[in-house]
């Protein structure tokens, strides 16, 4: 079983969507969660950062993370065709995790408009 | 001009054959890392160094091997290239620091024949 699992898609939305991406995990010393997105042809950038249990909100994109549940989730409200990329969840244990990042495989979004 | 750059782009090759792949970051970062990207496994870290005198490996180190030329260069070898290291491999840089932002480039397309 990887570390990390989250579900590759492809998910296709129509544009105003609202949409829900998600990673599931097997360590429960993970402390620090991120969204990367990634579009096509070019390298993940990072979107929301979020340490421990709770929400974090920025814009039209919110992180949740349920550490009781080893469940985090990425929602975009009003989904538009620019946020059609590539999502990778990721994730570490310790502060300053250097190389000890743990992605996901990645969901490919779609955004119709 | 990008924070941080890859040679070659794209790269096809045959069996056997030695491949360097070069990345040159402008962020002026201490960390540096080489990942590979296949469908369906996501991001895995090859290897990552944290200043020049320090290189470790990562989850998939095997057949390949990294030389932190200075703190801005970071190269991949592939000693002898066999088809299944056909992939995107991207280089990223971060700073440390409570997040440790990972910056990456914009990958490289490898094939071996």
């Amino acid at each position: 079983q990887k570390e990390v699992e989250q579900d590759p898609g492809p998910l296709s939305v129509p544009e105003g969507a609202i949409v829900s991406l998600n990673c599931t995990y097997s360590n429960s010393a993970f402390q620090y969660f991120m969204w990367y997105r990634q579009y096509s042809r070019k390298g993940p950038e990072l979107l929301m950062y979020t340490y421990s249990s709770g929400n974090k909100e920025d814009g039209r994109f919110t992180a949740q993370v349920d550490k009781s549940s080893k469940y985090i989730s990425l929602f975009i409200r009003d989904s538009q065709p620019s946020d059609s990329a590539t999502y990778l969840c990721a994730m570490s244990e310790i502060y300053n995790q250097g190389g000890k990042l743990i992605f996901g495989q990645g969901t490919e979004l779609s955004v119709k408009p | 001009d990008a924070d941080v750059t890859q040679t070659p782009r794209n790269r096809i090759t045959k069996t056997g054959k030695r491949i360097m792949l070069e990345c040159s970051q402008t962020k002026g970062h201490d960390r540096m890392y080489w990942y590979r990207q296949d469908p369906g496994l996501g991001l895995r870290l090859i290897y990552y160094s944290f200043d020049v005198k320090d290189i470790n490996k990562g989850e998939i180190s095997d057949g390949y091997s990294v030389s932190r030329q200075a703190q801005a260069k970071f190269s991949l070898s592939l000693e002898s290239a066999i088809p299944n290291q056909t992939a995107l491999y991207f280089c990223a840089t971060s700073a440390g620091g409570e997040t440790d932002t990972q910056y990456f480039g914009p990958g490289t397309r490898l094939t071996v024949l």
